[in-house]
């Protein structure tokens, strides 16, 4: 099992670009969450996805939107990156939301 | 909201040295979870733990639900150990993060 996936690892994007972070897991996870990590701060959530078809904000959603294409995958799209958006970038997935969540190996996004 | 407090926020120790990290937080919690974010960024789940004690290995846990808190403790610590150690709690949709506690183990 590979576990919790994310494309690419690194990616650096102009003011004003778009573009949409992938997120897969193969463990049979129902829920999938898309967080950021900021230097110095613990990691806070964007977007979850309770279970295949529903998504809802967390605590930092503005500026993003999400896809829950399929119960696998997640995405995370930033449609007008602004610097502000530089961040290393988690994908994680549960059974459910009261279970341990386990996170993938980030993507880090730098926005010029 | 719920607030999240670690301590304390930075650790030296020696190779062989023993330590205890806490976690605080202000509100009745749905679950808790440790996590150890290696020096190469990956986070490694240590322990899911709402209440009670856990162990794996020279890693422990205990949380007590009742008055808010959690323990992590270290025994005989490695280099490996290296890195940031989070505590991560639920109520209902929410879920928070402390800061950390970064922890640096010496040769």
């Amino acid at each position: 099992n590979a576990g919790v996936t994310q494309t690419p690892k690194f990616q650096v994007l102009k003011t004003g670009q778009s573009m949409t972070l992938q997120c897969a897991q193969d463990m049979n996870h129902n829920s999938m969450y898309w967080y950021r990590q900021d230097p110095g701060m613990g990691l806070r959530l964007i977007y979850y996805s309770a279970s295949e078809g529903t998504t809802d904000k967390g605590e930092v959603p503005n500026g993003y939107n999400v896809s829950r294409l399929n119960k696998r995958e997640f995405s995370l799209r930033l449609e007008s990156a602004a610097p502000s958006q530089t961040s290393v970038y988690f994908c994680a997935s549960s059974f459910s939301g009261s279970n341990e969540q386990f996170f993938g190996p980030g993507t880090r996004l730098t926005v010029l | 909201g719920i607030q999240v407090e670690q301590s304390p926020p930075d650790l030296i120790l020696q190779e062989g040295a023993n330590s205890t990290l806490r976690c605080n937080f202000s509100d009745s919690v749905n679950n808790l979870q440790w996590f150890h974010q290696n020096p190469w960024g990956q986070l490694i789940n240590l322990f899911y733990i709402p209440s009670g004690t856990k162990q794996n290995g020279r890693l422990s846990a205990t949380t007590v639900a009742t008055e808010r808190y959690s323990l992590l403790y270290i025994s005989s610590s490695q280099t490996t150990d290296s890195g940031v150690y989070f505590c991560a709690v639920r109520k209902q949709d929410k879920i928070i993060f402390g800061k950390g506690t970064r922890l640096h183990i010496l040769p």
